[in-house]
């Protein structure tokens, strides 16, 4: 089955302080993975989309890498800011017959000053 | 500004009194999507156009209906909602469906049922 785990589910850290979240998934074949992030109440804003022959991608703070080979994929966040506050969630893109997106339940993380 | 719309963003309504969710998209965008997120459980894709007058079900697409009659527009229906269908939904659109195009994602709409 196609699926998409995250973890951990929630993390607390204090500012300025680094994180990372993961993503393991059991999508093949795949075209993409995606991490996106997404405030409280709010749409899902795109950070990173990697191919599957992409190991690493950078959007500012935020560097994602991918493993094909292991089917793993992480977030790393520097220098955490309050405003990096938000649930950030792994998606993978199958190529089946519709192209589906499939998506993780996402990891809440917490930036306390 | 390029953006996705929807509306209302909060809806309340009771058991079996037809609704309708609007989304447009100012971006000349072929693909639309509709999904529902509850808590938990990643976003759950209901119906998808991936043109005027194309549309298919996703993953979870009983009691809802779409239309796609206007390159902007796609409407999600529920003729008769039921209290299960309480959830927080998203309209989103790309360029084209596939590759590495950028989804991009409405406010959200609210819906409770009671």
């Amino acid at each position: 089955k196609n699926q998409v785990e995250q973890s951990p589910q929630s993390l607390i850290i204090l500012e300025g302080k680094n994180c990372t979240l993961q993503c393991n998934y059991t999508v093949s074949p795949f075209s993409n993975l995606r991490w996106y992030k997404q405030d409280t109440g709010r749409g899902p804003v795109s950070l990173t989309i990697m191919t599957f022959s992409e190991n690493t991608k950078s959007n500012g703070r935020y560097t994602a890498t991918l493993d094909a080979d292991t089917k793993q994929s992480s977030l790393h966040i520097t220098a955490s800011q309050l405003s990096d506050s938000a649930s950030y969630i792994c998606v993978v893109h199958f190529l089946g017959s519709n192209y589906q997106l499939i998506w993780g339940a996402g990891t809440k993380l917490i930036i306390k000053p | 500004e390029a953006q996705v719309t929807q509306n209302p963003r909060y809806l309340i309504t009771v058991t079996g009194k037809k609704l309708t969710v609007t989304c447009s998209q100012n971006m000349n965008h072929e693909y639309m999507s509709w999904y529902r997120q509850d808590p938990g459980l990643g976003l759950r894709q209901i119906y998808y156009s991936m043109n005027v007058e194309v549309t298919d079900k996703g993953d979870v697409p009983e009691g809802y209906k779409v239309s796609r009659k206007e390159k902007r527009n796609f409407p999600l229906i529920l003729e008769s909602p039921s209290p299960n269908q309480t959830s927080l939904y998203f309209c989103a659109s790309s360029l084209r469906q596939g590759g590495t195009y950028e989804q991009y994602f409405g406010p959200g709409t609210r819906l409770t049922v009671t």
